[in-house]
């Protein structure tokens, strides 16, 4: 099983400010990495697939980048409606796994 | 618009079944592997199982293999979960949710969630 691992868990940004959000593989995933954002009481939101491919919808001042075993979610310019908890995930190996999330508050 | 209603949770003892059901709109579902995804208490998100389009390729996460049975009923737009012998660490909210497809394994839609409580 692909262990991922997210970093920091707890991100204190103030809006305005560059969020940059870490997520590693235990081993190599290529591009087959996603990020989902999730506020309290609501199911997740795909934010990036493919490692850096925005999904629909999904505002410009987030993206990803990063392949093999080391990804990036940036958040280049927080507003209010990003404060949430990000998960990563590869979906290059079965079982799919998850990182533990990074929480990200207003400082 | 692409909507996922997932229903059958509840308050259910431990050793106990219970079957969850998806149900989709807004999209071709026949066409669109699925997923189920788990989320424990103010846990993180769990994958627990996966069917393709036509329901012969199934997979399942360690945890609950042999105890949950994911199935599809194309003609009635429906995704389920039976899910047996259920104990406390089965205790979240499931959300069904629709694969990337073509060996893209994320979740582009998710429904809301039902909560299972597995407690005696």
């Amino acid at each position: 099983e692909i262990v991922m691992t997210q970093s920091p868990a707890t991100l204190s940004v103030s809006p305005g400010e560059r969020a940059t959000l870490s997520c590693r593989a235990s081993q190599s995933v290529s591009s087959n990495l996603a990020w989902y954002q999730q506020k309290p009481g609501q199911a997740p939101r795909l934010l990036i697939y493919g490692a850096s491919t925005r999904a629909t919808g999904i505002p410009a001042r987030f993206s990803g980048s990063g392949s093999g075993t080391e990804f990036t979610l940036t958040i280049s310019s927080l507003q209010s409606e990003d404060f949430a908890v990000y998960y990563c995930q590869q979906y290059n190996n079965w079982p799919l796994t998850f990182g533990q999330g990074t929480k990200v508050e207003i400082k | 618009e692409v909507q996922l209603v997932e229903s059958g949770g509840g308050l259910v003892q431990p050793g106990g079944s219970l079957r969850l059901s998806c149900a989709a709109s807004g999209f071709t579902f026949s066409s669109y592997e699925m997923n189920w995804v788990r989320q424990a208490p103010g846990k993180g998100l769990e994958w627990v199982s996966y069917i393709s389009s036509s329901g012969s390729t199934i997979y399942y996460a360690d945890s609950v293999k042999g105890r949950f049975t994911i199935s599809r009923d194309n003609a009635k737009n429906s995704l389920y979960l039976q899910m047996n012998s259920l104990r406390a660490e089965d205790t979240a909210v499931y959300y069904c949710a629709r694969d990337g497809g073509w060996a893209a394994h994320f979740a582009d839609y998710w429904g809301q969630g039902t909560l299972v409580t597995v407690s005696s």
